[in-house]
């Protein structure tokens, strides 16, 4: 079954670009009709959906980081990556890619990677 | 401010049967869109439980149901057992955006 691993630095300097990348085994990133999302997790708190790419490389991100958000997709390397940029202190959270099912009415992720932490730190 | 509104907190004994609600509005639950849930037991990643308000994936008991009613939803925990003690999450579609509820810690007591 399909499995997705984050992986990147585990500690940013403020003012940085916070960097991850998610590597999809045990299936195509461009098989099937599916979404790759990041969603992020501050210690303690809630889920926070950040935005998603479709391998075309069409992406759709949360407006309130649209600014700082740049996702991207390597279909060669089954990958996909996150880039964040201008980080703070706010941004330290757990980071989590998934992959996102959709329809006309529905769109949810069920597959998670298990998720890495990231510290804004100087 | 969480778009979907969770109780922060629930409560049950073993055995007994537990609900989370889900409050949305017109714009998310209320135009339609689905409602899903995820469980996250302590320190591990959100897992899908309920698909499309009332669907269960593979391997997920039967003790677990979901249901949608106007701009609100709800997950039902019959049986309650101690390895259900996690954090529950609704979430749905607003706006192109994936929305997710502020989370509700289930305790088994």
């Amino acid at each position: 079954q399909v499995q997705l691993q984050e992986s990147g630095p585990g500690l940013v300097k403020p003012s940085q670009t916070l960097s991850l990348t998610c590597t999809v085994s045990g299936g195509s990133i461009s098989s099937g009709s599916y979404y790759w999302s990041w969603i992020r997790q501050p210690a303690g708190k809630g889920l926070e959906w950040i935005g998603r790419i479709y391998t075309s490389g069409s992406t759709n991100y949360n407006p309130s980081l649209k600014s700082r958000v740049t996702i991207s997709v390597d279909t060669s390397k089954n990958q996909f990556s996150l880039k964040l940029s201008s980080v703070t202190a706010a941004d330290t959270a757990v980071y989590y890619c998934a992959r996102e099912r959709y329809s006309s009415s529905s769109r949810y992720m069920d597959v998670w990677g298990k998720g890495t932490t990231v510290t804004v730190s100087s | 401010q969480s778009v979907l509104t969770q109780p922060p907190s629930v409560s049950g004994a073993p055995g007994q049967r537990v609900t989370i609600s889900c409050t949305g509005s017109s714009s998310n639950i209320g135009a339609g869109y689905d409602v899903h849930w995820y469980q996250q037991l302590p320190g591990t990643a959100p897992k899908l439980l309920i698909y499309g308000n009332s669907n269960r994936p593979s391997g997920v008991p039967d003790r677990f149901s979901g249901s949608k009613s106007g701009t609100s939803a709800s997950l039902a925990i019959t049986g309650l057992q101690a390895e259900d003690e996690a954090d529950y999450y609704c979430q749905s579609y607003d706006s192109s955006l994936r929305v997710f509820g502020g989370g509700t810690k289930l305790t088994v007591l």
